[in-house]
């Protein structure tokens, strides 16, 4: 079965600085990868995917993320925080029918809490 | 607008009084889910559906049914709620069931059994 864990349940930074959180999943073969983004009272958006083709993939208000497979990551990385960056991050994976093709159930890792101080 | 549309938001209720929350997509998607999310677990499936008519069950279907009657409605079935399904529930939904397909979420259903 497939697995996703995200290292650090709160991460806190300053405006202006890098932002880094970390995916790690398990998966034998090819995922497609996606990170989510929940502010509060709402549901999930969609940051950014990997599906095939460039490993470094760009997403939505700056974010983007770099699937290696060698270190089965998805780390996702902003240059420069902003407050409105403030958000619960979630990194999910496709998961595999029987005979290894996705299908639609994601498969979600714990979510990272993203903090950004003045 | 596109979009995922979740009702009640907010329900308060007793143990074992049966409760429907109902999800309706308007973009003609094929796959639709249930997921609960809590704390520290991240969000979990609960039963999915591929099209009208057919549904199967998630990680965590136990205490849940549900139905798909029409391509564009997904509604959940608490037949006898119970507090361990205290919970946050989201309806999901995305035009195929491929996995590479993103997903578009409601803003969510908050539950109290009490």
């Amino acid at each position: 079965a497939q697995s996703v864990t995200q290292l650090g349940s709160h991460v806190s930074v300053s405006e202006g600085a890098l932002v880094l959180l970390r995916c790690n999943y398990s998966s034998s073969v090819p995922p497609y990868l996606f990170w989510y983004v929940q502010y509060p009272n709402q549901g999930l958006q969609l940051l950014l995917k990997y599906t095939t083709g460039a490993t470094l993939v760009k997403g939505i208000n700056g974010f983007e993320a770099e699937f290696k497979k060698s270190e089965t990551s998805f780390h996702l990385t902003k240059p420069s925080a902003h407050m409105s960056d403030a958000a619960e991050y979630f990194c999910a994976v496709s998961d595999l029918r029987a005979g290894g093709t996705s299908y639609g159930k994601l498969t979600f890792g714990q979510g990272t809490i993203l903090t950004v101080h003045p | 607008e596109a979009q995922v549309t979740q009702n009640p938001r907010y329900l308060i209720t007793v143990t074992g009084k049966k409760l429907t929350v109902t999800c309706s997509q308007n973009m003609n998607h094929e796959y639709m889910s249930w997921y609960r999310q809590d704390p520290g677990l991240g969000l979990r499936q609960i039963y999915y559906s591929m099209n009208v008519e057919v549904t199967d069950k998630g990680d965590v279907p136990e205490g849940y049914k549900v139905s798909r009657k029409e391509k564009r409605n997904f509604p959940l079935i608490l037949e006898s709620p119970s507090p361990n399904q205290t919970s946050l529930y989201f309806c999901a939904s995305s035009l195929t069931p491929a996995g590479n397909q993103p997903q578009h979420f409601g803003d969510g259903t908050r539950l109290s059994i009490l």
